[in-house]
């Protein structure tokens, strides 16, 4: 398994609050990934980075930022929850050599289950 | 934009027989990748398989094998001889190739599968 952690694993937190999740990868990998999961949608991507400090939007950014400072954190910051935000949150990595043909596989982590009340 | 359906919520099949869950896309590139992940209630992402565009030959993995038909714009998923800890939501997910940088993963809304002792 790929070395990718998310904490925490668990929040429950109230609307209005800043909330902070983590993703640890120990495979320095180049690309990052945010999605979201919510019933009835699959997964959707928030935000993803191609390299430190380099992050771009994804479908559903709004109310999300990101930030990576170092290879292997990739941070998800809700400034103000909403109970709309309420989902499991999973990070995915890939390596991003590529190749000619674009191989790469992604590789997720366990997720993270956010409450917002 | 890139579309994935799966249009069966739920399917059931008995153990040790066959079932075939179904996946259609909507994309104008010719070059793209095609997967089918597995989530049991642990929540952890799986990758069961994947298929290149390019590819004419149908992918398999062990018990494990794809359908698929590039001008139809399908991508089904047989599983043979289930087994109950193929008990899972399955997603489909395609992926474009920017051919050496990295694309996100697009998912359908998922699957249901239940294995009947």
């Amino acid at each position: 398994d790929a070395g990718i952690t998310q904490s925490p694993r668990h929040k429950v937190t109230e609307t209005g609050t800043p909330v902070t999740l983590r993703c640890h990868q120990t495979e320095n990998h180049r690309y990052m990934y945010w999605y979201r999961q919510d019933p009835g949608h699959g997964l959707r991507l928030i935000h993803y980075s191609y390299g430190v400090k380099d992050t771009d939007k994804g479908e559903v950014s709004d109310g999300y930022s990101v930030s990576r400072s170092k290879t292997e954190d990739f941070l998800l910051t809700l400034e103000s929850a909403t109970s709309s935000q309420t989902s499991v949150y999973f990070c995915a990595i890939s390596l991003g050599t590529g190749g000619p043909l674009g191989e790469d596989e992604q590789y997720f982590g366990p997720g993270t289950r956010l409450t917002v009340t | 934009a890139q579309t994935v359906t799966q249009s069966q919520p739920e399917m059931s099949v008995q153990e040790a027989e066959t079932v075939t869950l179904s996946c259609t896309y909507d994309t104008s590139e010719s070059d793209y990748y095609l997967f089918w992940y597995k989530q049991p209630p642990s929540r952890q992402m799986i990758l069961v398989i994947r298929q290149e565009a390019y590819k004419q030959q149908n992918a398999t993995e062990n018990r494990f094998s794809v359908n698929f038909q590039k001008a139809a714009k399908s991508f089904s998923l047989k599983i043979s001889d289930s087994q109950l800890g193929d008990a899972a939501m399955y997603f489909c997910a395609y992926r474009r190739n920017y051919g050496g940088s990295q694309g996100n993963l697009i998912f359908g809304k998922g699957t249901k599968l239940s294995v009947k002792p």
